[in-house]
């Protein structure tokens, strides 16, 4: 367990629905991000929230809306996706402080298959 | 354009035996993280090394850094069945985030 958790773990949907992720950090981490992880490529950077305010969008599609309510607490809310949006949604957290970028904690992810 | 880039791309290795995975990246960075991923899992962060560090170990795993040649060796000791997973390294540019290679997938077979 690393204090990091997704839900839920698997999600098939069609491309007309909406659904969202959910992710939870117990840590008391001050940054949290959003990671898509497709088949043989590296992991990419979505979002990034620090101190509950998105400080880097990726250019990701609109279709993909995130939300941070606070800082333990990030979504992904999906609308009207593309087959080629199906891949492992992975949530991480970590504390940033002047130092530099520090270890990032990840949860298990989220399996998105869209038909 | 990916910053870290892995080498070998597959390792396949007896139980017992070292396995050294490298990483090469592009840019002046702040630090350097490898990360292990079992399969359909999330990433686990195993170590990292700072720009002004040249070698720094955990339990079995020693890292070196060389930032003049912009590169990073991951070595894992007396490797075990349950090291099978992937590896990859982030480089940390300077104010920047974290940036992910493709990483290595290690095979220990027992």
């Amino acid at each position: 367990e690393t204090g990091v958790t997704q839900t839920p773990r698997h999600l098939v949907m069609g491309m007309t629905n909406k659904k969202s992720l959910k992710c939870e950090q117990h840590l008391g981490h001050n940054a949290m991000y959003w990671y898509k992880q497709s088949a043989k490529k590296p992991l990419e950077l979505m979002f990034v929230y620090s101190l509950e305010e998105r400080v880097e969008n990726n250019s990701v599609p609109s279709r993909f809306s995130p939300e941070c309510p606070n800082s333990s607490h990030l979504f992904l809310h999906l609308h009207t996706l593309q087959p080629e949006d199906s891949a492992l949604y992975l949530c991480a957290s970590s504390q940033e402080g002047q130092g530099g970028v520090n270890e990032q904690f990840f949860g298990p992810g989220t399996r998105l298959t869209v038909l | 354009s990916q910053q870290g880039e892995e080498d070998p791309q597959a390792l396949s290795i007896q139980e017992g035996e070292n396995a050294t995975m490298n990483c090469s990246y592009k840019t002046s960075i702040n630090n350097l993280q490898w990360y292990r991923q079992n399969s359909g899992r999330g990433l686990v962060h195993l170590i990292l090394i700072r720009s002004n560090e040249r070698e720094k170990h955990s339990g079995r795993l020693r890292v070196t850094l060389d930032t003049s040649k912009k590169s990073s060796s991951l070595l894992i000791t007396a490797s075990r069945a349950a090291d099978t997973a992937s590896y990859f390294c982030a480089t940390v540019p300077y104010g920047n985030k974290l940036v992910f290679g493709a990483g290595t997938i290690l095979r220990v077979k027992s």
